[in-house]
Parts: structure tokens; sequence; C-alpha cells
């Protein structure tokens, strides 16, 4: 699977778009970026993937470079409870794991 | 939700002993996996389990072993515990069949701490 790098930290405003940005320049035509978030010790939690096509669910928006090269994690509005590490992470259909690096590290403050 | 559960989700032992963890889902999904976590580092995958009778190592499979007596149970062991082991586990779940082939459900984690 192709590597990801991601800022160490980033600070948002409460309310606020939180944009996190991944690159992941050695992408292969068939791998996916996922990204997850572990609010403080718990369970990573699922936020969204995609291939190609900028992604929107409830939680966030995936916008995906024509390249593919990088992405950018998208919280609309910010807020405190999303305060968390954020993890970008490339992965292909016929692979059988999640290789977590060392993600961003969001704050959000009031 | 309690889809994922993890016994215990603390343990404190001593260097030697023989430790088993567990996981219980109820998800019905048959794609199991243990990692474990470090201070400040993300997580890195022990061991992955496709079905009941699946079991594959993965990145740091060494001093470890793992069970999969059930679909919905999946067990991780260590044999004889080193204090570079202390660390947080989680278990997690995953079903392909949903299209999301890696969306993984993760548990609550264990805290393992080896003296």
């Amino acid at each position: 699977d192709a590597k990801t790098t991601q800022p160490p930290s980033m600070d948002c405003a409460e309310g606020r778009a939180a944009n996190l940005p991944c690159n992941h320049s050695t992408i292969s035509g068939n791998e996916y970026v996922y990204w997850y978030r572990q609010i403080h010790s718990q369970g990573p939690q699922y936020i969204i993937h995609g291939l190609k096509n900028n992604e929107t669910n409830e939680m966030a928006s995936l916008i995906i470079t024509e390249d593919r090269k990088s992405s950018t994690l998208i919280l609309p509005h910010a807020t405190l409870r999303d305060t968390a590490v954020y993890y970008c992470i490339v992965s292909n259909p016929s692979g059988n794991m999640l290789t977590f690096g060392g993600g961003t590290r969001l704050m959000v403050k009031p | 939700d309690a889809d994922v559960t993890q016994t215990p989700r603390n343990r404190i032992t001593k260097t030697g002993k023989r430790i088993m963890l567990e996981c219980s889902q109820t998800k019905g999904h048959d794609r199991m996996y243990w990692y474990r976590q470090d201070p400040g580092l993300g997580l890195r995958l022990i061991y992955y389990s496709f079905d009941v009778k699946d079991i594959n190592k993965g990145e740091i499979s060494d001093g470890y072993s793992v069970s999969r007596q059930a679909q919905a149970k999946f067990s991780l062991s260590l044999e004889s515990a080193i204090p570079n082991q202390t660390a947080l586990y989680f278990c997690a779940t995953s079903d392909p069949r949903t299209g999301k082939f890696n969306e993984q459900f993760f548990g609550p984690g264990t805290r393992l701490t080896v003296l």
C-alpha cells in the first residue's frame, strides 16, 4: 500500500471548517483513500473513503485531487468533540490490513 | 455501541506471565483483527483472521499467538509477557460484503502493562 504524509498537528476554531491534508503521491490506480479518527485513546472510527471522486457523508467530505496524489478531509463545522487524531490511509481492495501512520492531531479550540 | 467488546479493559502483569486478551463481536462479521498501539504512534497489525479456519500474521506477530474460537470470538495471547509489550491493544472487525472493504469497527481497547 502507498505511504501517506500528514502534518503532525493542526488547530481549528470551533464552528469553522477543518481542512486536513494528506499526501499520497505513490498511490496506485486501484488504491482507495480511507480516513479514520481516534478520539483520545478510544478505538479508531471510520469516517469516509474514496477512489477518485469527491465523497460526502454525514461526518465529512473527502476531496481527492485529479491526479490522486493528495486529498483533503473537510469537517465543515468543527466542534470540540472533533478534537482527535485523524489518520489518512491508502488501501487496495485485495489488501488485508490498515496501515496507520502518525496521523494529524486536530485540536478544535473555543 | 458495544458491538465489539474486549476483556479485560485494563491489565497489569509481570514479566514472564501468560496473558490472554479476548475479543467478542455481535456484528456477524467474518473478519477480525488485533492491533497494538504504542504511545504517540499509530496502530500496528499483529494478527488477522478472515474466518474461523483462517489465521494470518500481521506486521508484528512475534511474541504473540491467536485463537479464533468462533466467528464471534478472537483471542490474543502473550505466552511470556515482556515489558516492551506494554501497549494499548485493539480488536477490530470488518465485513467486505458491505462494499467498504476496509471499514473496520474497533473495540474499546485493552490497556496492558507488563512490569
